[in-house]
């Protein structure tokens, strides 16, 4: 199997806190995860691409001291939201790919942050 | 930059009829499509991925088509079940390794 977990599946915050969500494959290596972020009935947008032991590559309008990436290991990529404002509140998905495999993407089950 | 329209946006079939859910994109030069499935609130299940050098997938009740010179692709459901009720997304990724490009998805509704 290739299975991806996401923790914590919901969370609930204040204004001007941080947030950190867990990103991690379970029965496999992943020396690529991806973040994407979801608004209400929108599709899927990627946010950045996380490579084991190098730093993240964001995508344009992406703030990167907003939205720390850190890919420490082969299974774990973290996703600290800084400073959470309502706007940032969300669906926030990861996806892994297996090895060295290119053709498929495993995704988490997404976490939803609403900041109040 | 890769665009990826879905049509219909949403869709309501009742249970047992066949439907064709299609999904374009703009640039044909694409290293693999997948389809996926998402229910609400949830993340996604994968349903399909077709190679660029494929036709088409097979898996179960569905099949996934690719022209990819023409920038399209349509996943066929047959024999339509309450259970199909989910939002589907097209997804194509332009580069080995990289992100997928999703489009909104098409809603679809299979009443009993």
């Amino acid at each position: 199997g290739a299975v991806v977990s996401q923790h914590p599946s919901r969370v609930i915050c204040k204004s001007g806190t941080s947030v950190k969500i867990e990103c991690r494959s379970l029965d496999f290596q992943a020396t690529t995860m991806f973040w994407y972020r979801q608004f209400p009935k929108q599709s899927l947008m990627l946010m950045a691409t996380s490579n084991e032991g190098s730093k993240a590559t964001y995508e344009q309008g992406v703030e990167k001291d907003k939205f720390l990436i850190n890919h420490a290991s082969l299974t774990l990529s973290t996703l600290t939201v800084t400073s959470a404002h309502p706007e940032d509140s969300s669906f926030y998905i990861c996806s892994a790919m297996k090895g060295t495999s290119t053709d498929t993407q495993y995704f988490g089950p997404g976490t939803r942050l609403t900041v109040l | 930059k890769q665009e990826v329209t879905q049509i219909p946006a949403a869709l309501s079939v009742p249970e047992g009829e066949n439907l064709v859910l299609n999904c374009s994109f703009t640039d044909s030069a694409i290293y693999n499509l997948q389809w996926f499935r998402q229910d609400p609130g949830k993340g996604l299940t994968s349903l399909l991925l077709i190679q660029s050098s494929q036709r088409e997938q097979t898996s179960g009740r569905l099949n996934a088509s690719l022209d990819k010179s023409s920038g399209r692709s349509t996943l066929y459901i047959a024999a339509s079940q309450p259970g199909d009720s989910a939002t589907y997304l097209c997804a194509p990724s332009n580069q080995a390794g990289t992100a997928l490009i999703f489009g909104k998805g098409t809603t679809l509704s299979v009443s009993s």
